[in-house]
């Protein structure tokens, strides 16, 4: 029962390298999500994928691309590190696309750790 | 932008203590989810509340969503430590910019000593 699976779990970067977290989930969900988490600021949505081939952005999207590969894979990428964006990344997943509504659960991976120094 | 402010940010309590965590706004949800977050792991679904005033029980733990729709309330009878974790509500939008998505509030820290 792996669910959402992310890679890597711990990384640490030097401020203006780059570097993708990856992101697989075999439920055969349709939407994608991938969340940072800090201290005190809950959850904030990066970019989201409502279905394969789309992909739009959250609320914290600035120094952040994504690319939905294929159903299962939804990457995210730092093109130039900043020491803002060291953070607990997650990935998640939902049967259906975008909105919760209609009582969509999301399931999340056991995200990673990045440093940027 | 929906805010969702939870209280109190920690807590850390003995064993068999009752407590309640807060998750209070000025916005009208559609519904209220609860997860609870262990070291080391992703956020996992509890519970979702929907209609207003709506009480759900999960064994010792009792969820509440308020009348007017805009906040909840978390209840645990008898502490264990197995309930150590982190307790995060959310907020699905029915208005505007945020309709349909999910709005996190900064989650409670609770701690329970054996």
């Amino acid at each position: 029962n792996a669910g959402v699976t992310q890679t890597p779990k711990f990384q640490v970067l030097k401020t203006g390298q780059s570097m993708t977290l990856q992101c697989a989930q075999d439920m055969n969900h349709n939407s994608m999500y991938w969340y940072r988490q800090d201290p005190g600021m809950g959850l904030r949505l990066i970019y989201y994928s409502a279905s394969e081939g789309t992909t739009d952005k959250g609320e914290v999207p600035n120094g952040y691309n994504v690319s939905r590969l294929n159903k299962r894979e939804f990457s995210l990428r730092l093109e130039s590190a900043a020491p803002s964006q060291t953070s607990v990344y997650f990935c998640a997943s939902t049967k259906t696309g975008g909105s919760f509504l209609s009582g969509n659960t999301i399931y999340f991976g056991e995200g990673s750790w990045l440093t940027v120094v | 932008t929906q805010l969702l402010e939870q209280s109190p940010q920690f807590l850390s309590i003995q064993e068999g203590e009752n407590l309640t965590v807060y998750c209070n706004s000025s916005s009208v949800f559609s519904s209220l989810q609860w997860y609870r977050q262990e070291p080391g792991e992703g956020p996992v679904l509890l519970v979702t509340v929907v209609t207003g005033g709506e009480v759900k029980k999960l064994k010792r733990l009792t969820f509440q969503f308020g009348d007017a729709r805009k906040d909840s309330s978390l209840h645990i009878t008898a502490a264990q430590p197995g309930d150590t974790g982190l307790y995060l509500c959310a907020g699905v939008g029915r208005s505007g910019t945020s309709y349909g998505k999910l709005t996190f509030g900064q989650g409670t820290i609770l701690t329970v000593h054996p």
